[in-house]
């Protein structure tokens, strides 16, 4: 069974750039969310993307998008970037939005804005 | 805001049971309680779940209240390859649809040799 892999491990970009993370989901899961993780703290849920659509989102401005593939995979992409999107972007994978199985994580690519 | 409360940290002494607590007062009825632990630049690594009964899985064991305000997560036997931030969520449904965990600042176990 694989499990959650994402791309890039690392990502230096400068400010008002564009960044497209990538995740693939476990196996037999058709479910992606999004997290945002900053340094010393939890994290903070971005979106979740169900059948190529987004299912729901928290409290992320429109410049944090997002996409699902037949695949199920997915992508994340952040635009006009800022120096507090540093942080760790994990993606997590279940098999169904409303199904009590939990999410599993990939080990996130660390975002650095200088 | 995250609907748990957990001690900011705690220490345990390798080989021994480490006790981790966690409050979450307004939990709903249908609402299951996670558990989640993070080592240093890793990802969330999911440990174990329940609704209302105890679980056991060959992570940890998980204990519920009868009033499901508290729980406690065991895990029987430490080893320094345990510490990590644990994670008490309790897992938020929206419009029947959207899955979300939200998730609070955790508990830093430090087991010590």
């Amino acid at each position: 069974e694989t499990g959650v892999t994402q791309s890039p491990t690392h990502l230096i970009k400068t400010r008002g750039q564009q960044v497209t993370l990538r995740c693939s989901s476990q196996s037999g899961h058709n479910t992606v969310s999004w997290y945002q993780q900053a340094l010393g703290q939890g994290p903070q849920f971005i979106f979740q993307y169900y059948r190529e659509e987004e299912n729901g989102r928290g409290n992320f401005p429109p410049r944090f998008s997002g996409l699902q593939f037949p695949n199920y995979s997915s992508e994340l992409n952040v635009n006009a970037l800022e120096l507090d999107d540093s942080a760790l972007y994990l993606c997590a994978s279940s098999p169904e939005p409303y199904s009590n199985q939990p999410q599993h994580f990939g080990d996130g690519t660390r975002l650095s804005i200088l | 805001d995250a609907k748990t409360t957990q001690p900011p940290s705690m220490d345990c002494a390798e080989g021994r049971a480490a006790n981790l607590p966690c409050n979450h007062s307004t939990i709903s009825g249908n609402e299951y309680v996670y558990w989640y632990r993070q080592i240093h630049s890793q990802g969330p690594q999911y440990i174990i779940h329940g609704l209302k009964n105890n679980e056991t899985n060959e992570m940890a064991s998980l204990i519920i209240t009868e009033d499901r305000k508290s729980s406690t997560l065991i895990l029987p036997h430490a080893t320094l390859r345990d510490t990590a931030v644990y994670y008490c969520i309790v897992r938020v449904l929206e419009g029947g649809a959207t899955n979300k965990l939200i998730f609070g600042t955790g508990t830093l176990l430090a087991v010590q040799p």
